[in-house]
């Protein structure tokens, strides 16, 4: 069985530009989730999708990041406009059941310079 | 206070040693608990789910006390693949399942 999948694995963009990454998660799985690491911090929680509803995104930082799960499949996550402070690994986890654990993907190291 | 703290390590361990991690979760409405396990520039891995009963899947054991707010991880006979860091995680109370991460405990198996 294919596990969660991130695209792209690796993004540098310049302050004030646009990213987007997207997840695929596993087969089947309902519930899809956001998370984020800066450097040094511990992994944070973003947002939580229910098929394609948002679920509990009270975790993005502002209005600049912006998710959408059309069709309740694949996510993607934009940022618009990029700051510096947005610089990180996002990760993107799934399950079937909100009571079992997490499996997450390999991650987008996403860099703002 | 942090909501999920974990003693940052390094725990420096010879092989077949055994090594116990602790975790100490601030909110008693927590609803579910796990170890993960990640590697350098890896994914979390999902290692355990943690039960107050206790649960054991080889070489490894956790355990949950609800009334001190505590989770450990025991690894018995330590192999040099189990080099990592150690992640609590601890699910947000009812309502949401956002999980709540530690900052991880790293271990290193030596030779």
């Amino acid at each position: 069985e294919a596990g969660v999948t991130q695209f792209p694995s690796h993004s540098v963009i310049e302050k004030g530009q646009t990213v987007t990454l997207r997840c695929d998660p596993i087969s089947g799985h309902d519930n899809l989730y956001w998370y984020r690491r800066v450097m040094g911090k511990e992994i944070k929680f973003l947002l939580h999708f229910v098929k394609e509803s948002k679920q509990d995104e009270s975790g993005m930082p502002n209005n600049r990041f912006l998710a959408e799960r059309t069709g309740g499949t694949y996510s993607t996550l934009k940022v618009q406009p990029a700051e510096l402070e947005d610089s990180g690994v996002y990760f993107c986890a799934s399950s079937q059941f909100v009571s079992e654990g997490q499996y997450f993907g390999p991650g987008t190291r996403l860099t703002v310079l | 206070r942090k909501e999920v703290e974990q003693d940052p390590g390094p725990f420096n361990v010879p092989e077949g040693a055994t090594v116990a991690f602790n975790c100490t979760y601030s909110n008693s409405a927590s609803q579910s608990f796990f170890w993960y396990r990640q590697d350098c520039r890896k994914e979390p891995k999902l290692l355990m789910s943690v039960y107050s009963s206790g649960n054991e899947d080889g070489r490894f054991t956790a355990q949950l006390n609800r009334a001190s707010q505590y989770i450990s991880l025991l690894i018995r006979d330590s192999k040099l693949s189990d080099s990592a860091t150690y992640l609590c995680v601890v699910s947000a109370p009812s309502g949401t399942y956002k999980y709540i991460f530690g900052t991880g405990t790293r271990l290193k198996v030596l030779a």
